[in-house]
């Protein structure tokens, strides 16, 4: 089964931090994710990568970066955390193809800016 | 663009009733891919079912069904005889290579199964 892990399950971080979210996927998906999932929004697409060092932006990616370094791992960054982006955010990945392969997720990380 | 549509926020029913799930799409590609996924209370998200725009053909897994109609953009998920581990919110979702194969996913559907 793939496997998808986020480093955290709840985060509590404060305004003005630098906040890192890890994923690590152990499948050698080309592809992975991240969305943030708000209460009467669904989940919202911040950034994705289709491979290493590549990233395209989302829907919503302002006050984010994400950085693949290396193939199993995507890192999405809030560069200045603010009390706008306490939310839970996901981590998915899947294979790179012709056509749309499922995506795996993770089970999430809960973070709280204070 | 794209979007997902799922104008039921929320559906209460008892155990063992027929309960669908509804969602309506809108894209530009003519080769687009629909999907749904289930997010329990513990939180994953747990893929459901794939299916492209050339494949219309409906669907069965147990007490799950899937609807495809392209003529009305929609996609419609029936569980019968539905039970309370059944309880969660489903999502339907949309991609295809306009996007990047990101998905875009509607705002979810509630379903809560009470004995």
């Amino acid at each position: 089964d793939v496997k998808v892990t986020q480093s955290s399950r709840y985060l509590v971080k404060r305004t003005g931090e630098k906040v890192f979210l890890e994923c690590v996927q152990d499948m050698d998906h080309e592809n992975m994710f991240w969305y943030r999932q708000d209460p009467g929004l669904g989940l919202r697409l911040i950034y994705f990568s289709y491979d290493v060092k590549m990233k395209e932006k989302g829907d919503i990616p302002e006050g984010y970066s994400v950085s693949r370094e290396k193939k199993e791992r995507f890192s999405l960054i809030l560069e200045s955390a603010s009390t706008n982006q306490t939310s839970m955010y996901l981590c998915a990945s899947s294979l790179l193809g012709g056509t749309a392969q499922p995506q795996h997720f993770g089970d999430g990380t809960r973070l709280s800016i204070l | 663009a794209q979007k997902v549509t799922q104008a039921q926020t929320e559906i209460s029913v008892v155990e063992k009733e027929d309960v669908t799930l509804d969602c309506v799409y809108e894209t530009r590609d003519t080769t687009y891919y629909l999907f749904w996924y289930k997010q329990p209370p513990s939180g994953e998200l747990v893929f459901l079912i794939r299916r492209n725009s050339f494949d219309e053909q409906n669907e069965i897994s147990g007490r799950y069904s899937w609807n495809f109609q392209k003529s009305t953009s929609s996609f419609n998920f029936t569980i019968t005889a539905s039970q309370v581990v059944d309880s969660a919110v489903y999502f339907c979702a949309l991609t295809g290579y306009g996007s990047g194969y990101a998905l875009n996913f509607g705002k979810g559907t509630s379903l809560l199964v009470t004995p």
